[in-house]
């Protein structure tokens, strides 16, 4: 079965400060893996996805940008925060078999 | 592309009393459809899925929801709830057709708040 990591778990930075959040997959090769953002009271904002090493698709432009330097690596970045960044992020993988996307626990960033 | 509303922000109930939580969603072609269940400060863990087939479709935790084709709309039903299962319900959807993104469209979520 496939399980999710993501860290750190909690992160406070200062608005202005570079971020870079870490999601790995194990169970499975070659997945479609999603960021997502969860600010309150707004759901679940897809943020980037990746069918495979290299490739980054966005859906909202930002200040975010994504990487998947390996196969079950995803990274999510950014080189000056703003405070309309914080919120939860998650990030999933796609269960090709089972025609779902599982979710990792989360990581949640606050920008001060 | 997709849409999905869930019609209702937020839902009291008792315990031991019945619940449904809304649902609608909006396509042009076949649809894939989820509902996915998130307690404070965790991942989302899937409840329940319609792929195809029977309408009603049994999930973890005692939750059911049937798909209404005509209505567009995926409703998420239990007949007793307990405490533990105050949590924020999200309704997901996306195109059955295979490959490329699978991406799924969320709605807004529903927080379902048991009362003692």
């Amino acid at each position: 079965s496939q399980t999710i990591h993501q860290w750190p778990a909690t992160l406070v930075q200062p608005v202005g400060s570079p971020l870079s959040l870490e999601c790995t997959v194990e169970g499975t090769s070659n997945p479609n893996l999603y960021w997502y953002r969860q600010a309150a009271g707004r759901g679940l904002q897809l943020l980037f996805y990746s069918v495979g090493i290299g490739q980054i698709s966005s859906e909202v432009p930002q200040n975010l940008s994504a990487s998947r330097p390996q196969d079950r690596q995803f990274i999510l970045s950014s080189k000056k925060l703003l405070l309309s960044d914080s919120g939860f992020y998650l990030c999933a993988s796609y269960r090709g078999n089972l025609y779902e996307q599982y979710f990792g626990p989360g990581t949640r960033l606050t920008v001060t | 592309a997709q849409s999905v509303t869930q019609l209702d922000s937020q839902v009291p109930v008792f315990e031991e009393a019945p619940v449904e939580l809304r649902c609608n969603y909006s396509s042009s072609v076949s649809v894939y459809l989820f509902w996915y269940v998130q307690y404070p400060n965790q991942g989302l863990q899937l409840l329940l899925k319609y792929l195809s087939g029977s309408t009603l479709v049994k999930g973890i935790n005692g939750f059911e929801a049937e798909f209404n084709k005509s209505q567009t709309s995926f409703h998420l039903r239990k007949p007793s709830v307990h405490i533990s299962d105050t949590a924020e319900y999200f309704c997901a959807v996306r195109g059955s057709k295979r490959g490329g993104s699978e991406k799924l469209v969320f709605g807004k979520g529903t927080k379902l708040t048991v009362n003692p």
